[in-house]
């Protein structure tokens, strides 16, 4: 079964620095994509970074990039010059795609809470 | 271009009642899908809905249900709430293709008391 896992429940960060989280998945489809979302305290998931399984470089969109590591099976966010209103939830989570494709379902992580720090 | 709206914002009912959630994706999006989420449990899938069909469903009781209109908007439906059916609902919207993006919504959050 397919599986995300997000070990940090919760870091730390200063102002201005790069914070990375980390994210490990597991399945068995050779098809897939991987997501990371932003929930900030009002409750919306916003979208940041897509990156599917057969893209030959990491994603990125603006501050956020995607450090994908197909073979240890890891699709860790790092987000650069890390600002205030940066501090939220944070959740990874996968589709598969290939051969046990089931529509557009999400399995997520249990998330990681950012603290940005002045 | 607008993005994924659910409606309402926020729900208070009672044990025994039922409600309707709503979500319109952002426009050309076919796929409606649903999760829940609660502190215990995280996020979990609901159901998605693709041209205004069950595509796939999760492993919930017969009291989640929900359909598609041909303008893919979506209504989500629980009858006899439970008190454990406290949660923030949140629906995404994507396009046809697999591979796509997916936008999700502010989410509902419905309280039962």
């Amino acid at each position: 079964a397919q599986k995300i896992t997000q070990t940090q429940p919760g870091m730390f960060v200063q102002e201005k620095e790069a914070v990375t989280l980390d994210c490990t998945y597991d399945t068995s489809d050779p098809s897939y994509g991987l997501f990371w979302y932003k929930q900030p305290s009002s409750g919306e998931m916003i979208f940041l970074i897509y990156q599917g399984s057969y893209d030959q470089q990491n994603a990125t969109e603006g501050r956020y990039s995607l450090n994908f590591q197909k073979a240890r099976k890891s699709a860790n966010l790092v987000i650069s010059a890390s600002q205030l209103g940066d501090s939220a939830m944070y959740f990874c989570a996968m589709r598969e795609d290939g051969v046990k494709a089931a529509g557009n379902k999400l399995t997520f992580g249990g998330g990681t809470r950012v603290l940005v720090k002045p | 271009k607008a993005g994924v709206t659910q409606t309402p914002r926020y729900l208070i009912k009672t044990r025994g009642q039922q409600v309707t959630l709503s979500c319109s994706p952002i426009s050309g999006h076919r796929s409606v899908s649903w999760y829940q989420q609660t502190p215990g449990q995280g996020l979990q899938f609901l159901f998605e809905y693709f041209s205004e069909t069950q595509r796939n469903k999760g492993n919930f009781p017969g009291r989640f249900s929900g359909r598609q209109f041909s303008n893919s908007r979506s209504e989500m439906n629980v009858s006899t709430l439970e008190l454990g059916d406290s949660a923030l609902y949140l629906c995404a919207s994507g396009r046809q293709a697999l591979g796509e993006k997916l936008f999700f919504g502010s989410g509902t959050q419905l309280s039962v008391l």
